[in-house]
């Protein structure tokens, strides 16, 4: 059975620097998300991506924060300079057409030093 | 987008006993759906009722709706330990885009051996 994938597993920046989470959809996913879920708290809906462009976004995604999907296969989440509020698990999702089932990958632990 | 309240917050029960969860949501839906999480992993959809339906059978998950209150129910039958996990409910709003999940608090489960 087809799965997420998100690369890498953890990270550790320091404050400031920049960081690329990738995931890798299941292949006949249409629509893409980025969630967040700091230690102990609910998972967030951060940025929602269709078409190749933004479809929706929630107030913690600001100007910090880009996605893309350079080459058809990867989905990247970039922070420009990372803070330390910043840590936190970070979840991919994918799902074939709106308002369906999001297919979540198994997450990157992002700490920020 | 709103969230889905889930009550209880806690559940602790024997194995083999029935597991009972409920949600609570505000507004219109298209579908509702249900998500299960292990602690510190991903979220896995477990279920999808759409707005029409009344009750869905998954395996050993029965989910229950009723849009004139406004609520849902999950009902695990036969539990084990392995559905030791937190339970969301994930209301899918009304209206066409690629619109993010909002999770509340969760159920969380625990199957006492």
């Amino acid at each position: 059975e087809p799965e997420v994938t998100q690369t890498p597993s953890h990270q550790v920046t320091q404050m400031g620097q920049e960081v690329i989470l990738r995931c890798v959809p299941i292949s006949n996913h249409l629509y893409f998300y980025w969630y967040r879920q700091i230690l102990g708290q609910k998972v967030e809906f951060l940025v929602s991506f269709y078409n190749n462009e933004i479809s929706e976004k929630s107030e913690i995604f600001d100007d910090q924060f880009s996605v893309e999907r350079p080459d058809g296969s990867n989905f990247t989440l970039k922070i420009r300079s990372t803070k330390l509020e910043d840590s936190a698990m970070y979840f991919c999702a994918g799902e074939q057409g709106p308002k369906r089932a999001q297919y979540f990958g198994p997450g990157t632990r992002l700490l920020v030093l | 987008s709103q969230q889905g309240e889930e009550d209880p917050q806690a559940l602790s029960i024997q194995e083999g006993e029935n597991a009972t969860m409920n949600c609570s949501y505000k507004t219109s839906i298209n579908n509702l759906q249900w998500y299960r999480q292990n602690s510190g992993r991903g979220l896995v959809h477990l279920i999808l009722i759409r707005s029409n339906e009344r009750e869905k059978h998954s395996g050993r998950l029965r989910v229950t709706l009723d849009t004139s209150k406004k609520s849902s129910s999950l009902l695990i039958t036969a539990s084990r330990a392995a559905d030791t996990a937190s339970y969301f409910c994930a209301p899918a709003y009304s209206g066409g885009g690629a619109d993010g999940l909002t999770f509340g608090k969760g159920t969380h489960l625990i199957i006492q051996p």
